[in-house]
């Protein structure tokens, strides 16, 4: 039982590029979520997922998209980098999307954007 | 809007010493979920502990205890006898309705340092 993954751990990119970065869990957790946490600023909620199919923005959504086309697999892109997107990514996964379920979360992505 | 303090940003401590970490948070629900985290230098975020706002119990896991406070809206994090191995910033959390879904209210942490 791996938990959480995420890939990459770390990533340089270039003002203007995209990219993805993969997230899964292998928990058959019906609720994903992504953060990005920045100093100063703590971890801001970008998007969620209650389930597959089923997405929709968080607090800090403008600049990525996201998917869930399955259960264990939620990836968020970045359309086209921002030095303002330079940040640590978390995502992170619960049972439900009520509020008492515990959020596990993944490794990181560290990204910095040049 | 719901929100976590944490008023200690760094504290140092001798290995082996007692050490307490501060958590007061705010929120207008009558029924609330509070979490720590751990996030060692490696950069990972570790679930510590969940705890209800109905269950006033304290809770002890080996060398980490937790005391909950209602009435002062408190969620205290103790490490008795620390070790170098704490040594990482630690995150108490609100779990708060998000639209649809949910979101982790975050305290703003509290540097851990713990010498040998």
């Amino acid at each position: 039982n791996a938990g959480v993954t995420q890939t990459p751990k770390f990533q340089v990119l270039k003002t203007g590029q995209s990219m993805t970065l993969q997230c899964a869990q292998d928990m058959n957790h019906e609720y994903m979520s992504w953060y990005r946490q920045d100093p100063g600023m703590g971890l801001r909620l970008i998007h969620y997922s209650v389930g597959a199919g089923i997405t929709d923005q968080g607090e800090v959504p403008n600049g990525y998209n996201v998917s869930r086309s399955t259960t264990e697999d939620f990836p968020l892109r970045l359309l086209s980098a921002a030095p303002s997107q330079t940040s640590v990514y978390f995502c992170a996964s619960s049972r439900t999307s009520g509020t008492t379920d515990t959020q596990y979360f993944g490794p990181g992505t560290r990204l910095t954007v040049l | 809007a719901q929100k976590v303090t944490q008023a200690q940003t760094e504290i140092s401590v001798v290995e082996k010493e007692d050490v307490t970490l501060d958590c007061v948070y705010e929120t207008r629900d009558t029924t609330y979920y509070l979490f720590w985290y751990k996030q060692p230098p490696s950069g990972e975020l570790v679930f510590l502990i969940r705890r209800n706002s109905f269950d006033e119990q304290n809770e002890i896991s080996g060398r980490y205890s937790w005391n909950f406070q209602k009435s002062t809206s408190s969620f205290n994090f103790t490490i008795t006898a620390s070790q170098v191995v704490d040594s990482a910033v630690y995150f108490c959390a609100l779990s708060e309705a998000y639209e649809y879904g949910n979101k982790l209210v975050f305290g703003a942490g509290t540097i851990l340092r713990v010498k040998s």
